[in-house]
């Protein structure tokens, strides 16, 4: 059974930048027909997706992050990451690793598999 | 971007009543529309993809429904373990979009 993990800091002061983990486990990254993302949700909100990295390394970034985010993989750990720069307090929320089928090759392309979820808090 | 637009954004309900929840879409987008479930504390769960098409072991009272610009989600007899948080979340284009989410109450 597919699993995905989120690791990282949980506290973050504003003005850095957090760098989150996912690590997948009971299958491939490496696979063409899926992509692997992060939603972030903020305490008592609704869900925001941020980006998606294919494991070729192409990626689809949400424009209103564009320019604070990075979203890269690693096949050889079988994990990808997020890297989102200049924090301040909006951005504390549970960040949520998941895979989504890749939209080239399918018709249907929701996320199908989360994370448990991590909270980052972004505060002095 | 699509902007998704959740109707009720919670309602209250009693054990076996029948609910709705309607998924209004700010442009057309076929079927390219999931359903999600969110109880406190944990991660979201697919229930509906391409606007009707259950996921591998959801109950089938869980049904969905429309295309283009409104969607909906029917739970047919709410159950205790059905009292969540529902979004609904586009997959036509990117950014994808969620809607803002419908808490189901127990009345």
């Amino acid at each position: 059974q597919l699993q995905l993990q989120e690791s990282g800091p949980g506290l973050v002061k504003p003005s850095e930048t957090l760098s989150l983990t996912c690590i997948v486990s009971g299958g491939s990254i490496s696979s063409n027909d899926y992509y692997w993302g992060w939603i972030r949700q903020p305490p008592g909100k609704g869900l925001e997706w941020i980006g998606s990295v294919h494991y070729g390394g192409t990626t689809q970034y949400n424009p209103s992050l564009k320019s604070r985010v990075t979203v890269s993989v690693d096949t050889s750990k079988n994990q990808f990451s997020l890297r989102l720069m200049s924090l301040t307090a909006a951005d504390t929320s549970v960040y949520y690793c998941a895979r989504h089928p890749n939209c080239h090759v399918h018709t249907d392309c929701p996320f199908d598999f989360w994370g448990l979820g991590t909270l980052v808090t972004v505060s002095s | 971007d699509i902007q998704l637009t959740q109707s009720p954004s919670s309602l209250s309900a009693s054990v076996g009543d029948r609910v709705t929840i309607t998924c209004r879409a700010s442009q057309g987008m076929s079927t390219h529309l999931a359903w999600f479930q969110q109880k406190p504390g944990k991660a979201p769960k697919s229930l509906i993809y391409g606007a009707s098409s259950l996921q591998s072991g959801v109950p089938s009272k869980f049904s969905g429904s429309g295309s283009g610009t409104d969607f909906s989600l029917t739970i047919s007899s709410l159950q205790p373990e059905d009292f969540a948080t529902y979004y609904c979340q586009q997959y036509a284009t990117y950014p994808f979009t969620f809607g803002g989410g419908t808490k189901v109450e127990i009345k």
